[in-house]
């Protein structure tokens, strides 16, 4: 068990350029999120899969974001046109289980971005 | 709607002492999961600890407790015999039972333990 990883693990970026953040959960988890964090912040929920599905949307996730998780495995976050505000800290995180069970989620370290 | 509220932004213990985070939470659904995390600055986020809305006994796990007042709605958490090393940021989450499985974060506590 390698844990959850992501990759990069800092982008620096020109406003209005693309960027692609890849996570690969735990490989037998089959929940996936992406969360948001700026500085000072908890982390706020964008996306969440299980398998291959995408169940629910944030409505912070505007029509730049995308994520994909396809075949169920590793997912990707892109985001289009980078804005100065989308500078934050991307955390991807995987489970077994959900609802009010535990079933903790396990994160990454985390993709920096920073735009300029 | 789901909501977390942790209304202390920093707190300081001694070593060797306890000390209370806290948190309250707001949902309608009847069950619920509670957790904590503990996040360094090196940024990983790590669980720390979980309380279900049917458990009918408090949380525990090692130098961690989890206070879990159902009928204030509060979850606090316990750390006893602080250590230098559990300077960090503490998060209490929630998940309902229903709809998605997405956690909900509140906004966070530093804590700082001086020796």
């Amino acid at each position: 068990d390698t844990g959850v990883s992501q990759d990069p693990r800092h982008k620096i970026t020109k406003r209005g350029q693309n960027v692609t953040f890849r996570c690969d959960p735990i490989s037998e988890h089959n929940r996936l999120y992406w969360y948001r964090q700026t500085l000072g912040q908890g982390p706020e929920f964008l996306t969440y899969f299980q398998n291959e599905a995408q169940l629910e949307k944030s409505r912070l996730l505007s029509d730049r974001f995308s994520a994909e998780r396809p075949k169920g495995s590793f997912s990707t976050l892109e985001i289009q046109r980078t804005e100065q505000g989308d500078s934050a800290m991307y955390l991807c995180a995987s489970s077994s289980a959900g609802g009010a069970n535990t079933g903790e989620l396990f994160f990454g370290e985390g993709s920096r971005l920073t735009v300029l | 709607a789901q909501k977390i509220t942790q209304t202390q932004p920093g707190m300081f213990v001694q070593e060797k002492e306890a000390v209370t985070l806290d948190c309250t939470y707001d949902t309608s659904d009847p069950s619920y999961g509670l957790f904590w995390y503990k996040q360094p600055s090196s940024g990983e986020m790590i669980f720390l600890i979980y309380q279900g809305s049917y458990d009918q006994q408090n949380a525990t796990e090692g130098r961690y407790s989890l206070n879990f007042q159902k009928a204030r709605k509060s979850a606090n958490l316990v750390i006893s015999a602080s250590q230098l090393g559990d300077s960090a940021m503490y998060f209490c989450a929630m998940r309902e039972a229903r709809g998605t499985d997405k956690l909900i974060f509140g906004t966070g506590t530093r804590l700082q333990v001086f020796p």
